[in-house]
């Protein structure tokens, strides 16, 4: 069955450096995801992707943060200073048939 | 801000019990419930879609019910096996059908053999 993968599984980073996490999404889905669970809290949405740009992005989602599909089937998030807060689970998902596929996420730790 | 509660937080029950969990959700600018397992290091499983209201769906032993007028859920698992063992989240779509999903914080829940 076809699945959303990510890579990497864990990152460890040093505050302030730039971190890019890469999903392959569903091959025939349209409308991709970024979304984050910090350690103990609700999972939260940052980003949605559709048509090769943004549809709708949270507060969360500000400058530091970005979102690109560089070859039609990459989709990347890149931090590009990150900070302690940042440390969490990342999430990327595609949809189809109105539902929402998720990878098994990356784990960013922010030192 | 839209807020979506699960209960309760955790739940412990032997093998073979019938569980049930809860999830609230403001009724307005609905558009879709949706129901996840999640099992520790894998990715979240979608097990229901839900829309309209009176909605009952069923997936093997898991079935869930929605009221959309008073803004709730719930998932029903009968016959717990220690494989149910996982987080279940709902997470509610509003507005559009390519809208966000706001989550709850989850049900954990453990089936003891």
């Amino acid at each position: 069955e076809p699945e959303v993968t990510q890579t990497p599984s864990h990152q460890v980073t040093q505050m302030g450096q730039e971190v890019i996490l890469r999903c392959v999404p569903i091959s025939n889905h349209l409308y991709f995801y970024w979304y984050r669970q910090i350690l103990g809290q609700k999972v939260e949405f940052l980003v949605s992707f559709y048509n090769n740009e943004i549809s709708e992005k949270s507060e969360i989602f500000d400058d530091q943060f970005s979102v690109e599909r560089p070859d039609g089937s990459n989709f990347t998030l890149k931090i590009r200073s990150t900070k302690l807060e940042d440390s969490a689970m990342y999430f990327c998902a595609s949809r189809g048939r109105g539902e929402l596929f998720f990878g098994e996420g990356s784990r960013l730790t922010v030192l | 801000i839209l807020n979506v509660e699960q209960s309760p937080q955790s739940l412990h029950v032997q093998e073979g019990d019938s569980t049930n969990f809860t999830c609230s959700f403001p009724s307005s600018n609905f558009y879709a419930l949706h129901w996840y397992r999640w099992e520790t290091a894998k990715s979240p499983e979608a097990l229901f879609v839900m829309t309209l209201n009176g909605d009952e769906k069923k997936k093997g032993r898991i079935s869930a019910t929605l009221n959309t007028k008073e803004g709730y859920s719930y998932l029903y698992i009968k016959g717990s096996q220690p494989e149910d063992s996982a987080t279940y989240l709902c997470a509610m779509r509003g507005g559009t059908s390519y809208g966000k999903l706001t989550f709850g914080q989850g049900t954990i829940l453990t089936v003891h053999p």
